[in-house]
């Protein structure tokens, strides 16, 4: 799987949107980015994936770079409950579904 | 239902003892995981469960032992572990031959090594 590079913290002010980077510049073709999140002292949770089109959901939208080698995790609207570690990961679609984690970035929203 | 169940939620155990860590989940997956995670660390892969079989070992010491009874629970059996062995534990489930997909995590058992 494709190595990704995130800033280790963020802050956000509470109300304001939250865009989280992310670089993946060795990509390849048959590899999707994924979004999840850890909030302290849970299980991570899914956020959002995509593989070259930008996606939206309920939780977030996931705005991936034409040459695919970065994108930007955008949480429109930053709540309190959204402080947690973030973390984006690339996978090889046939390569089954574990993931590798990197280091995430911390995102604390502050009021 | 799209929970996946760990229990005990905390468990704390001396190195000459012998316990074991569960995980549920009625999803109907046949993909299952165990990730060890540190403080302050991302977690990382232990072993990978595809139907009931352990596909994926990733070097991690014999006195970690998973067993997956049934395609619902997967188990992870500790023996003689170390203080440093001390850690979060989490189980995970996803579909299999849908790779295109969110794995599901349970909260964790948080082990402490004494």
């Amino acid at each position: 799987d494709a190595k990704t590079t995130q800033p280790p913290s963020m802050d956000c002010a509470e109300g304001r949107a939250a865009n989280l980077p992310c670089n993946h510049s060795t990509i390849s073709g048959n590899e999707y980015v994924y979004w999840y999140r850890q909030i302290h002292s849970q299980g991570p949770q899914y956020i959002i994936h995509g593989l070259k089109n930008n996606e939206t959901n309920e939780m977030a939208s996931l705005i991936i770079t034409e040459d695919r080698k970065s994108s930007t995790l955008i949480l429109p609207h930053a709540t309190l409950r959204d402080t947690a570690v973030y973390y984006c990961i690339v996978r090889v679609v046939n390569a089954g579904n574990m993931l590798t984690f990197g280091g995430g970035t911390r995102l604390m929203v502050k009021p | 239902d799209t929970e996946v169940t760990q229990t005990p939620k905390h468990l704390v155990m001396g190195m000459t003892n012998k316990k074991s860590l569960k995980c549920e989940q009625h999803m109907g997956h046949r993909a299952m995981y165990w990730y060890k995670q540190k403080a302050k660390k991302p977690p990382e892969l232990m072993f990978v469960y595809s139907y009931e079989k352990l596909s994926i070992n990733e070097s991690v010491p014999s006195r970690f032992s998973p067993e997956c009874p049934n395609s619902s629970l997967l188990n992870l059996h500790l023996h003689a572990l170390q203080p440093e062995d001390s850690a979060l534990y989490l189980c995970a489930s996803s579909p299999t031959g849908i790779t295109n997909t969110e794995a599901f995590f349970g909260q964790g058992t948080r082990l402490t090594v004494v």
